[in-house]
């Protein structure tokens, strides 16, 4: 079965640019997509289709896709952000998470 | 404003089957697939399957086929999904959410904490 590999945890300073990747095979040939999770809340979509914003989420998010790696940049990482940050694909018709990664702003 | 509110908290004995429910508003709720996620404590999130309310079709992970069921009442805008052969280890926090585009899910609902205890 189809499988998306994201590093445990990331660290990052306020105001420094955080980059969380997401790992599968040929994953750029599909849509990837992002969500944040904050301790007790439902998860919020932050990037669709790889790279696209929904209405409401700060500019300070962006995402890329290609060849294996799917990857989610916090641009001038606030506070705010830190939470938990899980990617997703559909495989065979199959939604696909990665583990998730623990976002620590510090 | 689009939002999806699930039913509330159960507790079920091992063997047991728990049917959570997830109202839509705010959309036409047939235009829309439903997924269903579930996240046990302090653990990922886990995908169970989707649906689509138009058609009644349906989808599942291999890991609950035979076990999980989803239905839909669209008189009420209403999705459902039904576990059977609880466990303990089905403990967790189930999630519907609206799929776009077959891609992803652009609102959740609030969450039903499901525990399975003898």
């Amino acid at each position: 079965s189809y499988e998306l590999t994201q590093p445990p945890s990331v660290s990052v300073s306020p105001g420094q640019t955080a980059s969380i990747t997401c790992s599968g095979d040929k994953l750029g040939d599909k849509y990837a997509c992002w969500y944040q999770q904050k301790p007790g809340q439902s998860p919020v979509l932050v990037i669709y289709q790889d790279s696209k914003r929904p209405s409401g989420i700060p500019e300070r998010f962006s995402g890329s896709n290609s060849g294996n790696t799917a990857t989610l940049t916090i641009s001038g990482t606030q506070a705010m952000d830190e939470a938990d940050y899980y990617c997703q694909a559909w495989d065979s018709f199959h939604v696909v998470f990665g583990g998730g990664t623990k976002l620590t702003v510090l | 404003q689009v939002q999806l509110v699930q039913s509330g908290a159960e507790v079920k004995k091992p063997g047991a089957s728990v049917k959570v429910s997830c109202k839509a508003s705010g959309y036409t709720f047939t235009s829309y697939d439903i997924n269903w996620v579930r996240q046990a404590t302090g653990q990922g999130l886990e995908w169970m399957g989707w649906m689509n309310p138009n058609s009644g079709n349906t989808g599942y992970a291999q890991k609950f086929q035979g076990r999980v069921t989803m239905t839909r009442n669209t008189s009420i805008s209403t999705a459902y999904m039904e576990l059977s052969s609880l466990r303990s280890e089905d403990t967790a926090v189930y999630y519907c959410a609206r799929g776009r585009d077959g891609d992803y899910d652009d609102y959740w609902g609030q969450g039903t904490l499901v525990t399975v205890s003898s």
